[in-house]
């Protein structure tokens, strides 16, 4: 399966600033998912981000808060922008070539906003 | 749309107890895949098991096992002899076999406390 390097781990940031987090992949993979996880809750699915096309928001997301980019089929970065203390939480991203390999999460940017 | 239903919160278990960790889900297609995640303190994610829609055998892999029902939508996992190291929040997840793969669904998890 494929493994993932995502960084940062971990940031504080200031109210008002951005932050750019990086999943690189070891393999070339179709579809990449960002998700969030608020403190104490589950994955929400920010956006499906594929190679070459926008990526696809959910849902209460929008592309002027959390613009990803997808160059390549190894490499994607989420921004979250204008960030407020609201936005503190884990980002993930993840990785599958169909659901029958099963998926790989990154080990997550756990995010403080003060 | 698709839905995953975890509802136990939290469940507080003494080690060596057996505990079942419930999980429903609801879905439109006929073929899909049903996960098992646990998440440790540390937070990373750890896959369990994988399920698709046509495999109803049940699972047991060492301590862990799980019960897959199409007939009530369930797919449950349950710990024998819980110990300590299990303490974790789990989460049960769903998605459609679309050949390239789409996003996991995931349940709101629960959170498992094994005490010794």
């Amino acid at each position: 399966s494929a493994v993932i390097s995502q960084k940062p781990s971990r940031d504080i940031c200031q109210r008002g600033t951005s932050l750019t987090i990086q999943c690189q992949v070891d393999s070339q993979v179709t579809m990449m998912f960002w998700y969030r996880q608020q403190p104490g809750q589950s994955l929400t699915l920010i956006a499906t981000a594929n190679q070459g096309s926008e990526a696809t928001y959910e849902s209460g997301f929008v592309i002027d808060k959390f613009p990803i980019s997808r160059p390549n089929l190894t490499f994607s970065t989420l921004t979250v922008s204008n960030m407020s203390p609201e936005d503190s939480s884990i980002y993930l991203c993840s990785v599958t070539t169909g659901a029958n390999y099963g998926y790989t999460f990154g080990s997550g940017t756990r995010l403080t906003v003060v | 749309a698709q839905k995953v239903t975890q509802a136990q919160t939290e469940i507080s278990v003494v080690e060596k107890e057996d505990v079942t960790l419930d999980c429903v889900y609801e879905t439109r297609d006929t073929t899909y895949y049903l996960f098992w995640y646990k998440q440790p303190p540390s937070g990373e994610l750890v896959f369990l098991i994988r399920r698709n829609s046509f495999d109803e055998q049940n699972e047991i892999s060492g301590r862990y096992s799980w019960n897959f029902q199409k007939s009530t939508s369930s797919f449950n996992f349950t710990i024998t002899a819980s110990q300590v190291v299990d303490s974790a929040v789990y989460f049960c997840a769903l998605t459609h076999a679309h050949q390239a793969g789409t996003a996991l669904i995931f349940g709101k998890g629960t959170t498992l406390s094994v005490s010794s």
